[in-house]
């Protein structure tokens, strides 16, 4: 089994909002990734987890907050977005010691 | 110099054709090649991987590394119009992961 579940899959939310956004997957990955994708573009790095420590963070602004409660589990906290984060959120694992990496559906963010 | 070149197309075909998708690459450490099939509005899906140089086929596709070219192919035989979708490379060193910037595939019925 190779899924990466994410919910919600579709959010709007308002600039004041504070939302989370979840991935979950059962494969013993120890690696979890969140990516941003807008449309026409590829995927774009924002947080590496490594047996469940931020260990990569590109540069990501402050109101995106990501947490790792276990293994199998990711988080994504928004607040006080802006209308050009409105994009398709992406969460991915892999294994340690392979370094191909699976997605979930993503989860489609719209910021009025 | 970008770490990985990828034409965007759009591909247009009929369907039975021979599609073929290529990426070219700059950094000679790169060692695992992937190839991800996305439709739209969904998440990429992880289609095929190669380590190192060499062929790889699954059913209809074959995925190409030539690491002295510094050039990556997916081909798929027999394309049917549930293959359209953008196809994105990707290749890694371990140390970092490089998407390609995807090409859109549209396999005409």
């Amino acid at each position: 089994d190779t899924e990466v579940t994410q919910t919600p899959k579709h959010l709007v939310m308002g600039m004041t909002n504070k939302k989370s956004l979840k991935c979950e997957q059962h494969m013993g990955h120890r690696a979890m990734y969140w990516y941003k994708q807008k449309a026409k573009k590829p995927p774009e790095l924002m947080f590496v987890y490594s047996y469940e420590k931020l260990s990569i963070n590109e540069s990501v602004p402050s109101r995106f907050s990501p947490e790792c409660p276990n293994s199998s589990l990711l988080n994504l906290h928004l607040h006080a977005l802006q209308p050009e984060d409105s994009a398709l959120y992406l969460c991915a694992s892999s294994q340690s010691d392979l370094p191909l990496k699976y997605f979930g559906p993503g989860t489609r963010l719209t910021v009025l | 110099q970008k770490e990985v070149e990828q034409d965007p197309g759009p591909l247009s075909v009929p369907e039975g054709a021979i599609v073929s998708l290529n990426c070219t690459y700059s950094n000679s450490a790169f060692q695992y090649f992937m190839w991800y099939r996305q439709y739209s509005r969904k998440g990429p899906e992880l289609l095929m991987y190669t380590y190192s140089s060499g062929n790889k086929e699954d059913g209809r596709f074959t995925a190409q590394v030539d690491k002295s070219s510094k050039y990556i192919s997916l081909f798929i035989r027999d394309s049917q119009p549930s293959d359209s979708a953008t196809y994105l490379c990707a290749m890694t060193n371990f140390n970092k992961f490089y998407f390609g910037s995807g090409t859109k595939l549209n396999v005409k019925p």
